[in-house]
Order: structure tokens, then C-alpha cells, then sequence
């Protein structure tokens, strides 16, 4: 069955400086895959997602993430991370009857100042 | 703008009632999406419908019925509640066929005591 793995629950990273979230996916297949962010209080707003072609997605806010086939991993990054940036974020993958989104766990960003 | 709307935002309600959550799109999107939040377990899938009447189960649906007789309406029932259904419910909506362009309300928070 498909999966999404965010190994890291909690990450605090100061402002200015650059940022990864990592997610890792299982899948049987080539995989659609998105990452969401929740600011406190609010609905998921996607970020970036990843159907085909380029490994490298660009999103909103600056995000950006790489599709890594070898690794399973879709990583997001920001070069320059604004205490805005704070929330919650979320991997997420296409189940395999292409129904529904399965998402990992979530990793909380603090930015310190 | 495009939305999906959750009639209430917070509820209290008390074991063994009948609950009733509600979710409004005016986006004419065929597929709809109840998945539950909680810390440290992420979304889960309870539900989705893909058309009007017709619905299949998700990851959790066990506790929950849904209830889709209007395209724009999608009902999250929980026919008795118990405290460990306390939780944050979101609902989405998408185009069907696709794969992006999930939209997430904001969010119910449900406390059961």
C-alpha cells in the first residue's frame, strides 16, 4: 500500500536561513505527489505538486521541491525562510486508484528570530 | 473565489449523540473528501464521493457514515459519538478525473465529551 514518511516532526530553523523538509514515498508506481502547508487555524493551501517532467517543481511562497526516483523522496526546500513561513506541512501521494490523497504525518516549522 | 465551506468550526457535543458535520462547494466538483487530523497521526481518509449518492470508504470509516444527495453537499454522520472521535475534520472537494486541485475547508473541531 502507499505511504508518505516525513521523518522529522519538529524542525526550528532561524529566519533568513534555508530550509528542507524531507518526505520519503512508497508507490508502486510513478507517483503524483503534493506537499500542503496549514497555517494555525486554516485549511491546507497547496504549495507544489509533481505529476511529470522536470524533477525540480517550483510553488508559491518560494517553495520548491525535487523528485528523487532513486531515493523515493520528494523534498521541499526555501532558500530564505520569513517567520510567515511558520505552520505546519504536509507530503502527500495519490493512492493508487488515483481516489484520494494519502498524506504523512506532517512536520511543524518554527522560525526563531 | 472558489471555497469550501464547514458549517461550524467548533463543536461540543456528548457521547452517544448523533452528529452531524456539513460541507458546502460551489466549485460543481464531483468528488468530495472527509478526512480527520490529528496531532502526530496527519490526515486520514474516512470517506469520499464521487458523485451524488454514491460514496466509498476511506482509511477510518469505522464509527462514520456520510451522506452526498446534493453535488455540492457532502454530510460526515457519526451515528454515536464517543470521545475518541475528538478531532479536527476537513473536508475537500475536487475536479473528477483529476489529480489536483484538491480544495480543503477550514476545518470542524469536534470535542466529544
Amino acid at each position: 500500500a502507499q505511504s508518505v514518511t516525513q521523518p522529522d516532526i519538529h524542525i526550528t530553523v532561524s529566519e533568513g536561513a534555508s530550509l528542507e523538509l524531507r518526505c520519503n514515498y512508497s508507490y508502486g508506481a510513478t507517483p503524483y505527489l503534493f506537499w500542503y502547508v496549514q497555517s494555525p487555524g486554516q485549511g491546507l493551501q497547496l504549495l507544489l505538486k509533481y505529476f511529470s517532467g522536470d524533477t525540480l517543481v517550483q510553488g508559491i511562497k518560494g517553495f520548491e521541491a525535487e523528485f528523487k526516483r532513486s531515493q523515493s523522496s520528494f523534498n521541499l526546500r526555501k532558500p530564505s525562510v520569513h517567520w510567515s513561513d511558520a505552520a505546519e506541512y504536509f507530503c502527500a501521494v495519490t493512492n493508487q486508484a488515483g481516489t484520494a490523497l494519502i498524506f504523512g504525518k506532517g512536520t511543524t516549522l518554527s522560525v526563531s528570530s | 473565489d472558489v471555497k469550501v465551506t464547514q458549517s461550524s468550526r467548533y463543536l461540543v457535543k456528548r457521547t452517544g449523540e448523533k452528529v452531524f458535520l456539513e460541507c458546502v462547494q460551489d466549485m460543481d466538483h464531483e468528488n468530495m473528501f472527509w478526512y480527520r487530523q490529528d496531532p502526530g497521526l496527519g490526515l486520514r481518509l474516512i470517506y469520499f464521493s464521487y458523485d451524488v449518492k454514491m460514496k466509498e470508504k476511506g482509511d477510518i470509516p469505522e464509527g462514520y457514515s456520510v451522506s452526498r444527495e446534493k453535488k455540492e453537499r457532502f454530510s460526515l454522520i457519526l451515528e454515536s459519538a464517543s470521545t475518541n472521535q475528538t478531532s479536527m475534520y476537513l473536508c475537500a472537494s475536487k475536479i473528477s478525473g483529476t489529480d489536483y486541485g484538491y480544495t480543503f475547508g477550514s476545518g470542524t473541531r469536534l470535542t466529544v465529551v
